[in-house]
């Protein structure tokens, strides 16, 4: 069955320490998505990518970076730079046009120790 | 700027009730418009998307509804189950000229209880 994978589940990162959060889609769809979910907030998107080595800074892009090299991968890394990086990291996918909606990933859950 | 509100936040029912969620939008120049479901912990789960062009749509116990002109949508849940017991997001996704960004609401926390 296609879907999205992301990993790790769970991720502790400390102070001063980059860490990259993996997401894989084999529904070929062609628009990629990384939201961040904090407690009693809504989802806020941190960066897309319509297109491979193409991609779009959010409303929250401080303190993140990505790459789209495949169609079918698109990492996020937490840089130092993001001084509350505490929270649950959804990856998402979509076709650009089309009937069809989103499909979610399981979720990141980074933590800062 | 698009913005999502969904009311009430949270809600408390006993089991075997109708209810209704409801979901409004600042900008009716919507592509079409979803609803998800999130367990504790977990990822999204889509639950009903409609079209623009569309009124409703349904699936199972579920009827999703939209009102683009009035940027309004409701999802009807009948005869509830403890295990529907999630939060419930709403999400407008923007017209295609502007790369097919959602904007989400806060969620309605749905508890049923036995």
């Amino acid at each position: 069955d296609g879907g999205i994978t992301q990993s790790p589940k769970y991720l502790f990162r400390k102070e001063g320490q980059n860490v990259t959060l993996s997401c894989e889609q084999n529904l070929n769809h062609d628009a990629m998505y990384w939201y961040r979910q904090d407690p009693g907030q809504g989802l806020r998107l941190i960066y897309y990518s319509q297109i491979v080595n193409d991609f779009q800074k959010g409303d929250i892009a401080e303190g993140y970076s990505v790459s789209r090299e495949k169609k079918e991968s698109f990492p996020l890394t937490v840089t130092s730079a993001q001084k509350n990086p505490t929270a649950f990291y959804l990856c998402a996918s979509s076709l650009l046009q089309g009937m069809r909606g989103y499909t979610f990933g399981s979720g990141t859950r980074l933590t800062v120790v | 700027k698009q913005e999502v509100t969904q009311i009430p936040a949270a809600l408390s029912v006993p089991e075997g009730e109708n209810l209704v969620l409801n979901c409004s939008f600042t900008d009716s120049a919507i592509y079409n418009l979803q609803w998800f479901r999130q367990d504790p912990g977990k990822g999204l789960t889509s639950l009903l998307l409609i079209q623009s062009s569309q009124r409703e749509q349904t699936s199972g116990r579920l009827n999703a509804s939209l009102d683009k002109s009035s940027g309004r949508s409701t999802l009807y849940i009948a005869a509830s189950q403890p295990g529907d017991s999630a939060t419930y997001l709403c999400a407008v996704r923007e017209g295609e000229t502007s790369g097919s960004r959602l904007t989400f609401g806060e969620g309605t926390q749905l508890t049923v209880n036995p």
